[in-house]
């Protein structure tokens, strides 16, 4: 079975400051990784992937993350958050057979001015 | 191209009503999915097909029935609502095989009274 968990809720930033989003992840094979975001009453939209190339992985609007396979972490980061970072993001890993995603439970950012 | 998406956007129901979700891709993707969303829970999946004709039960599937009779839409039915399924529901769909983004619907939001 696999499993993924956010590690904060809540996290609030100011304008300008480097945002992290943890997440841990169990899985009994190599994993597919994905971070998701949510805006307010919208869909969600593909952040970024790893899917066992590169360990370090750079994604749209300046996030990146870091697959590390012994801490079984992969840990969001951007290092200076817009106001337009204000959203929900969810950590997600894959399951082969069908594709099937299992969901974190979410952390929603709040940037101040 | 539209992408995914679900009708309808809102529904209020009464309990042990019923009522259908229409998903549509125009992606020719094999794959489709069902999520509902709930606080705190990412999204939990209901139910999946992995082609036109074919479905399977997902994590949370009591309740709910799904039809895929063409390839590019994906109907979510509930033959006798409950509260406990008051949520937001979202359809994704991806290309078949590994590791590929799902590409989602804007959701529809779903009250059961």
């Amino acid at each position: 079975a696999q499993s993924v968990t956010q590690l904060d809720s809540h996290v609030s930033v100011s304008e300008g400051t480097p945002v992290l989003l943890r997440c841990n992840y169990s899985s009994s094979y190599s994993p597919s990784l994905f971070w998701y975001v949510q805006h307010p009453n919208k869909g969600l939209q593909l952040l970024l992937k790893y899917t066992s190339a590169a360990t370090l992985v750079k994604g749209i609007n300046g996030f990146e993350a870091e697959f590390k396979k012994s801490e079984t972490s992969f840990h969001l980061t951007k290092p200076s958050a817009h106001m337009s970072d204000a959203a929900e993001y969810f950590c997600v890993v894959s399951k082969a057979a069908g594709n099937k995603l299992t969901f974190g439970g979410g952390t929603r950012v709040l940037v101040k001015p | 191209n539209a992408g995914v998406t679900q009708t309808p956007k809102f529904r209020v129901l009464k309990t042990g009503q019923s009522m259908t979700l229409l998903c549509a891709q125009d992606m020719n993707h094999e794959y489709m999915y069902w999520y509902r969303q709930d606080p705190g829970m990412g999204l939990r999946l209901i139910h999946y097909s992995v082609g036109e004709g074919t479905t399977a039960k997902g994590e949370v599937p009591d309740g709910y029935n799904v039809s895929r009779l063409k390839k590019q839409n994906f109907l979510l039915g509930l033959e006798s609502a409950a509260p406990s399924q008051t949520s937001v529901y979202f359809c994704a769909s991806n290309p078949s095989g590994l590791n590929n983004e799902q590409f989602f619907g804007p959701g529809t939001r779903l009250t059961v009274l």
